[in-house]
């Protein structure tokens, strides 16, 4: 299995800082990347894919980078709304794996 | 809009089988691959494969000897099974759809139990 491991695992920032997320794979896996937010009793929902490619309805102050093993996720001035949790998720192999997600909380 | 929505027991006791049903409206399944994905209470994500709406299907390798994955064309429905549960299999169960290697359509979950 492709490990993909998310840095830092928790992190905490104010209103309208930029944060970044970094996801490792521990083996190239082009741009076959995706971003997912995920609120607390709620599915994932789908932010970037394909590494930087926004999801249509995503808001714009979200970013992604990246290719072959490392990867970014930007957020360009946090929200309210934002704070919640992002995973990583590669799609170049199977199985489907995720990172172990980044919990963004309130400074 | 597409929608998914899975269902089934919300409890089953070990060494048994699971099995949920995901309906999908707004949209066809006849495209698309369909997944089930889980998240143990308080823990990540876990992917446990996918089927194609031709019937082909991939499970993730530490799971495959006891999933199952069908399609229904006529009811707009895919299902996944697992059979010999133990409390390890607790989780929220997630069905959603993958174009072209994004997940872009989710239900909302089903929290399954294992439990005697």
């Amino acid at each position: 299995d492709i490990q993909m491991t998310q840095s830092p695992s928790s992190l905490s920032a104010s209103v309208g800082d930029r944060v970044t997320i970094t996801c490792r794979a521990n083996e190239t896996i082009s741009r076959y990347l995706n971003w997912y937010q995920q609120k607390p009793g709620k599915a994932p929902k789908l932010l970037i894919y394909a590494a930087s490619t926004l999801q249509g309805g995503a808001p714009s102050r979200f970013s992604g980078s990246g290719s072959e093993m490392d990867f970014t996720l930007s957020i360009s001035s946090l929200q309210p709304e934002d704070f919640t949790t992002y995973y990583c998720q590669q799609t170049s192999r199977i199985p489907h794996t995720f990172g172990q997600g980044t919990k963004v909380d309130i400074k | 809009q597409v929608q998914l929505q899975e269902s089934g027991p919300g409890l089953v006791r070990p060494s048994e089988t699971l099995s949920l049903t995901c309906t999908v409206s707004g949209g066809s399944i006849s495209s698309y691959y369909w997944s089930w994905i889980r998240q143990p209470p308080g823990k990540g994500l876990e992917w446990i494969g996918y089927i194609y709406h031709s019937g082909s299907s991939n499970y993730n390798p530490s799971l495959k000897s006891r999933v199952t994955m069908s399609i229904d064309m006529s009811k707009n429905q895919f299902s996944l099974t697992l059979t010999s549960v133990t409390a390890a299999d607790t989780a929220v169960y997630y069905c959603a759809r993958n174009p072209m290697g994004a997940y872009d359509y989710w239900g909302q979950g089903i929290l399954v139990t294992v439990s005697s």
